[in-house]
């Protein structure tokens, strides 16, 4: 079993720019995160999804889009990309009420 | 709300030396509560949980936690650090809702000194 992964592992983009982070996770879990992760702010929730078709918004929602038309994947959008996007996105995945499953991030910065 | 404090950002301890990262949340509640470790440039992976039952619980690695409704705590512990256990470590807790959302501390990150 792969667990979660997420691609890509890095990227840069220019202000303005749009992009895609892709989450997998192969365990059949039901629930699924993004989460943002900057120094000092440990790790903060952008949105999540309770099941296939579904999706709600986390603590820091503001200029990202999120997708679950499977239940295997949780796709993160960013339509307009800006300096304060600069992050490190992991996603995570996990049964009701029950530990979350981390994949390994992607490193994202900004110009 | 439901928050957690990690009050200390940066502990060294000596390879060998017990070691105690404190945590507190606010919950009204019984939380669930977790920690979880994460290296230099990986995910996070989970060393323990606490749901339920013996406020004393073991997790991955040697590590273990106790939770203490009184003082809303749940400290980890570990007798005798290796310097493989240098990393950041977070607290986290969640409320057992339907949303199954976590609220992580600020973490603490742990240097090994030789």
């Amino acid at each position: 079993n792969a667990g979660v992964t997420q691609t890509p592992k890095f990227r840069v983009l220019k202000t303005g720019q749009s992009m895609t982070l892709l989450c997998a996770q192969d365990m059949n879990h039901e629930y699924m995160y993004w989460y943002r992760q900057d120094p000092g702010m440990g790790l903060r929730l952008i949105h999540y999804s309770v099941g296939e078709g579904t999706t709600a918004k986390g603590e820091v929602p503001d200029g990202y889009n999120v997708s679950r038309l499977k239940k295997q994947n949780f796709l993160l959008g960013l339509e307009s990309a800006a300096p304060s996007q600069t992050s490190v996105y992991f996603c995570a995945s996990s049964y009701v009420n029950n530990e979350q499953f981390f994949g390994p991030g992607t490193r994202l910065t900004v110009l | 709300a439901q928050s957690v404090t990690q009050p200390d950002i940066h502990i060294t301890v000596s390879e060998g030396a017990s070691l105690e990262l404190r945590c507190n949340y606010s919950y009204g509640a019984t939380p669930y509560l977790f920690w979880y470790v994460q290296s230099p440039g990986q995910g996070l992976q989970l060393l323990l949980k606490y749901f339920s039952g013996d406020t004393l619980v073991q997790g991955i690695k040697g590590f273990e936690a106790e939770f203490k409704r009184s003082q809303s705590s749940f400290n980890l512990r570990k007798p005798s650090v290796h310097w493989s256990d240098a990393a950041e470590y977070f607290c986290a807790v969640g409320s057992g809702g339907s949303q199954g959302n976590l609220i992580f501390g600020k973490g603490t990150k742990l240097s090994v000194k030789p």
